[in-house]
């Protein structure tokens, strides 16, 4: 199917472990994105990437590693799980240029105990 | 960077006109856009101005953009309970590609 598909969609983890969010689009934009949703703080942007193996930090960067050795997948690794990363997590990929359209998707749910 | 401030509650009755606004303080973002968040999901584009217009009308959407006070407003003429969701306004500091959000307005429509 084609899009942007995130898994899991919901993930319960403990607090020290290690998790890994998925993100995988079929269109082949160049860019890809990993924002955070928590209420009153809207979207926060915590890595992007322009291309495979090139990645940048975002707003929210720190306790999160991102790589993207592939064009289509761009997973989110929470190295060592925090009760504050608790939040709802969304991929977006957009191709290039000023007016495109970021896709996004459905969103995981994190939640750290 | 780009901040993006919205108001984070909107209540409206079926057939009103909905106004959501938001201030930005970064004025180079070429475009500024209104994106929909509907719940359980994930965001989905609604419209989008350029930063040399006013005013942008897409059926029932009204985009107006006051660049001089740095300030967006989406408006919905005869809002619908299917309208009831979270708007984001959204540029992109630089004219660049990464899309900075505001908080989000959540927006309720009541019979």
């Amino acid at each position: 199917d084609a899009g942007i598909t995130q898994s899991p969609r919901y993930k319960i983890t403990e607090t020290g472990r290690q998790v890994t969010l998925m993100c995988h689009q079929t269109w082949s934009h160049s860019y890809m994105f990993w924002y955070r949703q928590d209420l009153g703080h809207g979207l926060r942007l915590i890595y992007y990437s322009a291309a495979a193996d090139i990645t940048d930090k975002g707003e929210v960067p720190d306790g999160y590693v991102v790589s993207r050795s592939k064009t289509e997948n761009f997973p989110l690794t929470l190295e060592s799980a925090t009760r504050s990363q608790t939040s709802v997590y969304f991929c977006a990929s957009r191709e290039t240029g000023l007016n495109t359209e970021a896709f996004f998707g459905q969103g995981t749910r994190l939640t750290v105990v | 960077g780009e901040d993006v401030e919205q108001s984070l509650f909107l209540s409206v009755r079926e057939g009103d006109s909905s106004v959501i606004n938001c201030t930005y303080t970064d004025s180079s973002s070429t475009y500024l856009y209104w994106y929909k968040q509907e719940p359980g999901a994930g965001l989905q584009l609604l419209t989008y101005i350029f930063s040399n217009m006013d005013m942008k009308q897409d059926q029932r959407l009204t985009v107006l953009l006051n660049k001089k006070d740095k300030h967006l407003s989406l408006r919905i003429a005869d809002t619908q309970t299917g309208d009831s969701a979270i708007y984001f306004c959204a540029g992109a500091a630089g004219g660049g590609n990464k899309l900075t959000f505001g908080t989000g307005t959540q927006l309720k429509v009541e019979l």
